[in-house]
């Protein structure tokens, strides 16, 4: 089973800033991985697909990089509505199975 | 535009069944390509993937859950619904069903049913 771990757990920063997020897999998993965002109350937000691909309606701002272990999940200029916890998510090829990673909180400093 | 709702019992019982229900619009689980999938989160925490069908039949569970899972679709009714056995009360949390539509990911998202599991 690939196990993701993601740090830090809390980001602390401010409107404006950039942040930098990780997402390392425990075995390689190509770039098969996704980053999802989550505000309280609501249901995960695709962001980025396939380690750097944002998907349809996702800003600019968001982006992503990474393959084999690494990943980093960026927001060059952190708009209020961006506080949210973020999730990094692989999927084996074959057999497709899923895994999320524990998540990162991103709060307001 | 593709929209997703679960649908099931806000309250079961430990040791019971739970059947939840996603009925979805927007596309078909007919087409090529096309899953349905379940993730829950128990309240505080992380994300769990929980099961996945395609449009072809093929069904995927989380291995730690497999024994108490099924997965099946109504392609006619545009449902997919989840039966998970002998629940316990760490199977409380949000359930949600996703879209695995125009790429292999969860996109889009329902807005989730909570259930609790109690006595």
């Amino acid at each position: 089973e690939i196990v993701l771990t993601q740090s830090p757990a809390t980001l602390s920063l401010s409107p404006g800033e950039r942040a930098t997020l990780s997402c390392r897999a425990s075995q390689s998993v190509s770039s098969y991985l996704a980053w999802y965002q989550q505000k309280p109350g609501q249901a995960p937000r695709l962001l980025i697909h396939d380690a750097s691909n944002r998907a349809t309606g996702i800003p600019a701002r968001f982006s992503g990089s990474g393959s084999g272990t690494d990943f980093t999940l960026t927001i060059s200029s952190l708009e209020p509505e961006d506080f949210a916890v973020y999730y990094c998510q692989q999927r084996n090829n074959w057999p497709p199975l899923f895994t999320f990673g524990p998540g990162t909180k991103v709060d307001i400093k | 535009q593709i929209t997703l709702k679960e649908s099931g019992p806000t309250l079961v019982k430990p040791t019971q069944t739970l059947t939840l229900t996603c009925t979805f619009s927007g596309f078909s689980l007919s087409t090529s390509g096309v899953g349905v999938g379940w993730i829950r989160q128990p309240p505080g925490k992380a994300l769990e993937w929980i099961a996945l069908i395609y449009w072809d039949d093929d069904k995927r569970y989380n291995p730690s859950l497999n024994s108490r899972l099924t997965i099946s679709k109504d392609t006619s009714n545009k449902q997919a619904v989840l039966t998970m056995t002998n629940v316990d009360p760490a199977d409380t949390g949000t359930y949600y069903c996703a879209a695995v539509v125009t790429t292999d990911w969860f996109h889009p998202w329902g807005q989730g049913t909570l259930v609790t599991v109690s006595s």
